[in-house]
């Protein structure tokens, strides 16, 4: 079956105890993308990923690290987490590196610093 | 800089009903423009992907249309079910070189058995 997958799905930590978010994709996609969800201010782009070993910011990458080593997986990291990086994380995909396509999801981290 | 706004941020409407969802956005440089559907506690699954060329996409009972000159798109929902009850977004794909998503805050739409 054809998704993106993120693990953990829940996660609550402690501020400062660095942690990582798994993204992969089975789908061959060239783009990938992490996502901050917060009530009143929709969606927005973490990082994201043209292709192998090309990555670039989004609008709110601040306190985020990212790595594209392989296709298929692209790792969000928090180096030092604070508690107003308490979000729902979205992984994304899509086929093309220079042509925007249809993305596909994944099913979210739902990420609590204390 | 690109904002993308959705008006009314929540919608309620009887079982049966037409209903237009808007979605705008400032800056008419766009690659493409793409509705979502968002359930509760799930991930987004894309609906339609108008291409920045083209005026108006459908599938199904849901039909969208692109007018990029004035910074508008509108998802048209034909006879809404209660299954179609969400979140929808839309999303702008800036073209500067490499290119960004940048979403509107949705619209929650409860439709009513």
């Amino acid at each position: 079956e054809a998704q993106v997958t993120q693990n953990p799905r829940y996660l609550i930590t402690v501020t400062g105890k660095k942690l990582t978010v798994t993204c992969s994709q089975n789908m061959n996609h060239e783009y990938m993308s992490w996502y901050r969800q917060d009530p009143g201010l929709g969606l927005r782009q973490i990082y994201y990923s043209m292709n192998v070993e090309v990555t670039d910011k989004g609008d709110v990458p601040e306190g985020y690290k990212v790595s594209r080593k392989e296709k298929r997986n692209f790792p969000l990291i928090l180096e030092s987490p604070s508690p107003n990086q308490t979000s729902l994380y979205f992984c994304a995909s899509s086929f093309g590196s220079g042509t925007p396509d249809t993305q596909y999801f994944g099913p979210g981290t739902r990420l609590t610093v204390l | 800089k690109q904002e993308v706004t959705q008006i009314p941020a929540a919608l309620s409407v009887p079982e049966g009903e037409n209903l237009v969802l808007n979605c705008s956005f400032t800056d008419s440089a766009i690659y493409n423009l793409q509705w979502f559907r968002q359930d509760p506690g799930k991930g987004l699954t894309s609906l339609l992907l108008i291409q920045s060329s083209q005026r108006e996409q459908t599938s199904g009972r849901l039909n969208a249309s692109l007018d990029k000159s004035s910074g508008r798109s509108t998802l048209y929902i034909a006879a809404s079910q209660p299954g179609d009850s969400a979140t929808y977004l839309c999303a702008v794909t800036t073209t500067s070189g490499t290119y960004k998503y940048i979403f509107g805050t949705g619209t929650r739409l409860k439709v009513l058995a």
